[in-house]
């Protein structure tokens, strides 16, 4: 079946240091692949995403690179800010399973 | 900017009790789901809801769940009793297009239900 696999948290960096959330990913077929943001006391939100492979997706200084190969949708930011503390959560969806198939999501604090 | 709003934030309640949350979706929008999240574990899908009707839902919507859209504008998730393991965060979302074909679901808040 579908599945999605994300690095565990929770991840704590410094302010400017450099990010990456691994996620890989299970699927039969051609998935879409999401990365969704959830700030502390707020809901989901999409962060980026990309519907085939080798699209780049982009948002707020972050980028995920849709990785057929390597079944891999890896979330990084050249330089984070206390504003990017929040949980991220990868998700695929399959047009099999007409739904959202979430990773477990990964802690993410930075420190000034 | 438009936005899915649930009520309430937190609700307690005790095992065998009833509960309904409510959410209002994007007006626009026709494609609705629940989505729930037990305390350190993944976000799992619980039901899609269009035209006035279930159009998919998991093994965990058994018959102690209940959707409707009593007037147009809200979107509610009944549990008809209570039990321990219901205890999570129930996020409501909507879509434009069937399925969130794109991914592109928008969020609410979540409701975070307590179960004594």
């Amino acid at each position: 079946g579908n599945s999605v696999t994300q690095m565990e948290g929770p991840v704590t960096l410094s302010e400017e240091a450099f990010l990456t959330i691994n996620c890989t990913y299970t699927a039969t077929g051609y998935p879409s692949l999401f990365w969704y943001v959830q700030y502390p006391g707020e809901g989901l939100q999409l962060l980026l995403k990309a519907t085939k492979a080798d699209d780049k997706g982009s948002n707020k200084g972050f980028e995920a690179t849709y990785r057929k190969e390597t079944t891999s949708f890896h979330l990084e930011k050249g330089s984070v800010q206390v504003s990017d503390s929040a949980v991220y959560f990868c998700a695929l969806y399959a047009g099999n399973n007409r739904k959202l198939i979430w990773g477990l999501g990964t802690s993410l604090a930075v420190n000034p | 900017e438009p936005e899915v709003t649930q009520t309430p934030s937190h609700q307690v309640t005790q095992m065998g009790q009833e509960v309904i949350l409510r959410c209002v979706p994007i007006s626009n929008h026709l494609y609705f789901y629940w989505y729930r999240q037990i305390l350190g574990q993944k976000v799992e899908f619980l039901v899609s809801f269009y035209n006035n009707e279930i159009s998919e839902k998991s093994e965990i919507f058994d018959d102690q769940f209940s959707v409707e859209r009593p007037d147009g504008s809200n979107f509610t998730l009944k549990i008809r009793s209570t039990k321990l393991e219901d205890s999570a965060m129930y996020f409501c979302a909507s879509s434009e297009i069937a399925g969130g074909s794109t991914g592109e679901l928008f969020f609410g808040e979540g409701s975070r239900l307590t179960v004594l």
